[in-house]
């Protein structure tokens, strides 16, 4: 089945710094990719997403590329702040009759520290 | 816009107790899904609704949990009796279908402690 796998938390940043998350998956078909984030006491909120090979989902100065030779969707920021101190989800919808079912990857918490 | 409006936003129960669990989803979506979010197994879907039909239910751990779709603008999950392992944050989130990437839209969840 459908599976998601991204790196392992917890990850501590100063202020500025570059932020990688990687996200890799397995999946039938051309699923669509998400990551979403969670605030601490929040429910998850979208932040970005791709829909197709090559495709690159950005927000609030987050960007990930749907690369489909090597499976993955990795979260990128060039600058960091502590407002994006939160749990990032990497997931994604499969093709076909899974189409609305969503797919997590286990999470990675993030802290930015001042 | 109001988002998907999840009730009560905290619950704590007594072990055997009958627990409901509330959901208004997003005016106008078509889909509804239960998840549970615990630290040792991350999010998982439990149920999902189509058009207030329950489409998939697989991830309902046992015959204790239940979930109701009655109307487009309501749904329930029930857990009779609660047992301490249901401790969790239960969320629900809905979505309206059209082209593929369908986004989710969560609502802030429930944080259920069974004593």
């Amino acid at each position: 089945g459908d599976s998601v796998t991204q790196m392992e938390g917890p990850v501590t940043l100063s202020e500025e710094a570059f932020l990688t998350i990687n996200c890799t998956y397995t999946a039938t078909g051309y699923p669509s990719l998400f990551w979403y984030v969670q605030y601490p006491g929040e429910g998850l909120q979208l932040l970005l997403k791709a829909t197709k090979a090559d495709d690159k989902g950005s927000n609030k100065g987050f960007e990930a590329t749907y690369r489909k030779e090597t499976t993955s969707f990795h979260l990128e920021k060039g600058s960091v702040q502590v407002s994006d101190s939160a749990v990032y989800f990497c997931a994604l919808t499969g093709s076909g009759g899974s189409n609305y079912k969503l797919t997590f990857g286990k999470g990675t918490l993030l802290t930015v520290n001042p | 816009d109001a988002g998907v409006i999840q009730s009560p936003r905290h619950e704590v129960t007594e072990m055997g107790q009958e627990v409901t669990l509330r959901c208004k989803p997003i005016s106008g979506h078509d889909y509804l899904f239960w998840y549970r979010q615990t630290m040792m197994r991350g999010l998982e879907l439990l149920i999902y609704f189509n058009n207030n039909v329950p489409i998939d239910d697989s991830g309902m751990p046992e015959d204790r949990f239940s979930a109701k779709m009655p109307n487009a603008s309501f749904s329930t999950l029930k857990i009779q009796p609660s047992e301490p392992r249901d401790s969790a944050v239960y969320f629900c989130a809905s979505s309206l279908a059209g082209a593929k990437g369908n986004e989710q839209f969560f609502g802030p969840g429930t944080r259920l402690t069974v004593l």
